[in-house]
This record gives C-alpha cells, sequence and structure tokens, in this order.
C-alpha cells in the first residue's frame, strides 16, 4: 500500500462550489504539506502543518482552507472554487525526527469549470 | 526568498545516451531533492541530497553545497526516464522547510 494516499485522484467541479481533498499517510510523519502545480510549472506551497494543533499559510492561501483531524490525515478545502484553482494538488509528508525529506502523495487533478 | 534555476528546459535524448541536469540555487539549504515525474503526474523522489555524492542504478546525483549548484546524471537512458526533472531546495525554518522548486526539465528518450 503507499505510504500517501489522495481522495479523489480526479475531480471536475464547477465554479462557486466547495470541494475538499483528502491526504492520509501512514508514514507516521509530523509534518505534512499541500502544494499545488500549474502547468508546465513547479510546485507551490499552499499550506503546513508541523503537528494536530498547528496550521500555516504558504505562499498561495488565498481560496484555500486546512484541517489536521489527526496525526495521519491532512484535508484540503476550496470553499468556493473558481476556474484558476483548476490544477494538480500534491499533498507530502516529512518527519520531524529525521531528515527534510518530504515524500509525495499520487496527487489529485482538479477541474473547476 | 530562494531561486531555483534548472538546465535545459528541453532535453531530447536516444536511448542509450548520457546526459545532465543542473540546478543552481541561489542561497544556502538545508534540503535538496530531485524528483522525476512521469507522465500520469506522479513525483517519484529520486535523491535526498543537500551535499555530497549518491548513485542509485543508473542515476547519480552530486551537490556542491558550498558553489549552490547540483547535478544529475542520467547514464544509459531509457524510454521510462522520459519526463520532467524537478530539483526541489528548501531552508530551514522558512515556511516550514517548504520545497521551492525549479521550473523542471522535460526529458523525451527516443528508441
Amino acid at each position: 500500500d503507499a505510504d500517501v494516499t489522495q481522495t479523489p485522484r480526479n475531480r471536475i467541479t464547477k465554479t462557486g462550489k466547495r470541494i475538499m481533498l483528502e491526504c492520509s499517510q501512514t508514514k507516521g510523519h509530523d509534518r505534512m504539506y499541500w502544494y499545488r502545480q500549474d502547468p508546465g510549472l513547479g510546485l507551490r506551497l499552499i499550506y503546513y502543518s508541523f503537528d494536530v494543533k498547528d496550521i500555516n499559510k504558504g505562499e498561495i492561501s488565498d481560496g484555500y482552507s486546512v484541517s489536521r483531524q489527526a496525526q495521519a490525515k491532512f484535508s484540503l478545502s476550496l470553499e468556493s472554487a473558481i476556474p484558476n484553482q483548476t490544477a494538480l494538488y500534491f499533498c507530502a509528508t516529512s518527519d520531524l525526527g529525521g531528515p527534510d525529506t518530504q515524500y509525495f502523495g499520487p496527487g489529485t487533478r482538479l477541474t473547476v469549470l | 526568498g530562494i531561486q531555483v534555476e534548472q538546465s535545459p528546459p528541453d532535453l531530447i535524448l536516444q536511448e542509450g545516451a548520457n546526459s545532465t541536469l543542473r540546478c543552481n540555487f541561489s542561497d544556502s539549504v538545508n534540503n535538496l531533492q530531485w524528483f522525476h515525474q512521469n507522465p500520469w503526474g506522479q513525483l517519484i523522489n529520486l535523491f535526498y541530497i543537500p551535499s555530497g555524492t549518491k548513485q542509485n542504478g543508473r542515476l547519480s546525483a552530486t551537490t556542491v553545497a558550498t558553489e549552490r549548484y547540483s547535478l544529475l546524471y542520467i547514464s544509459s537512458s531509457q524510454t521510462t526516464d522520459s519526463g520532467v526533472y524537478f530539483c526541489a531546495v528548501a531552508k530551514r525554518m522558512e515556511y516550514g522547510n517548504k520545497l521551492v522548486f525549479g521550473a523542471g526539465t522535460i526529458l523525451r528518450v527516443k528508441s
């Protein structure tokens, strides 16, 4: 089984809809991250969390919110989806006590019409 | 913030050829990772290499931290090596060690 899973893997939604992307990990890591990738570009950080009670904005947090329900779960919400949020979304984890290596989930392809 | 530049932006190889991808970064870092993004969009960890040299099969990487660059070597390329190669760096305590990605190198290996 994959260590970092994301659901759904693909989603098409309409402008104005609320949508939630979910991430789960079995690596036992404390840190979790949400990134987005736009076509032809690298990834940019949306939010990150160091533990269950810790939530921090990244460089492009406007229009997004997150919830860290448990050490293993980190959800990303789009409160009112807009077309320029169409992107590939990745969840990542890293270990607080180990190397800074980040491990990425398989990604969620989101299309907002 | 840290700037990351990758070169070349595009590379076309014949199967069996060797290649070198370069990553330059603008500040000292405590994390540098190389990723391969396959045609299905999945990001595959290749190396965690903030300094030194590592090898994994046909791939190897070298980071010279004092000169702020890293190189990824692909030997005897195969069609399955096609995809986008990303270099990403992080500076501790900036945005929770967020990774800053370069724009990537698109590699196409022809049979």
